[in-house]
């Protein structure tokens, strides 16, 4: 299996500008769970989906934030419009619930907000 | 939810086992102890998790107390590779809202 797949790997924007960061999970993976990790705050659990549904998004910072699940193989977290405290990497992650309680994280996307 | 405290650095030198402690004093009956490591740039990987019995598996060894307030995490033969951040995280099995990372012990493994 290839593991969760994220891209872009690197984002470098600008202020104001729209910023969307996509995730595929394992295949056979009904739980997808985004993160956000800073020097500051650690790892922080931003939002997550059930079989595509969002279930929990209390994590998401403000209105800026928003993820869809369209379909079970692809995730999407956009930032509109982004600030610079804004930079950090998101992680993707995802897990089996019928198998374990195990979540695998993808490589992550270093977003910096100029 | 039981919080973790973790040195915020060790050292081990290669071909030695690490041994990773983790406070967990006010860790509930229902509470699992789990252990993620995180390798400069990459993402969080699972090592291993336990209730109250030691557990091991093909990456390390976990002994969790018998009142439950400790665990440590083994790493029998530390290679290189093992350098990295690891965190020990006390949650309630399934409970996704739970995966608190906190600051971790960065383990650096010297030649």
């Amino acid at each position: 299996d290839a593991g969760v797949i994220q891209s872009p790997r690197h984002e470098v924007t600008e202020m104001g500008q729209e910023v969307t960061l996509r995730c595929k999970p394992i295949s056979g993976h009904d739980y997808l769970f985004w993160y956000r990790q800073t020097m500051m705050r650690g790892l922080e659990l931003l939002i997550y989906f059930n079989n595509n549904v969002p279930i929990d998004d209390s994590g998401m910072p403000e209105d800026r934030f928003s993820a869809k699940m369209p379909n079970a193989s692809f995730s999407t977290l956009k930032i509109q419009p982004s600030e610079p405290r804004d930079s950090a990497v998101y992680f993707c992650a995802s897990r089996n619930s019928a198998r374990e309680d195990t979540q695998y994280f993808g490589p992550g996307t270093r977003l910096t907000v100029l | 939810d039981a919080k973790t405290t973790q040195p915020t650095s060790m050292d081990c030198a290669e071909g030695r086992a690490a041994n990773l402690p983790c406070n967990h004093s006010t860790i509930s009956g229902n509470e699992y102890v789990y252990w993620y490591r995180q390798i400069h740039s990459q993402g969080p990987q699972y090592i291993i998790h336990g209730l109250k019995n030691n557990e091991t598996n093909e990456m390390a060894s976990l002994i969790i107390t018998e009142d439950r307030k400790s665990s440590t995490l083994i790493l029998p033969h530390a290679t290189l590779r093992d350098t990295a951040v690891y965190y020990c995280i006390v949650r309630v099995l399934y409970n996704n809202n739970d995966m608190r990372f906190g600051a971790g012990t960065r383990l650096t493994v010297k030649p």
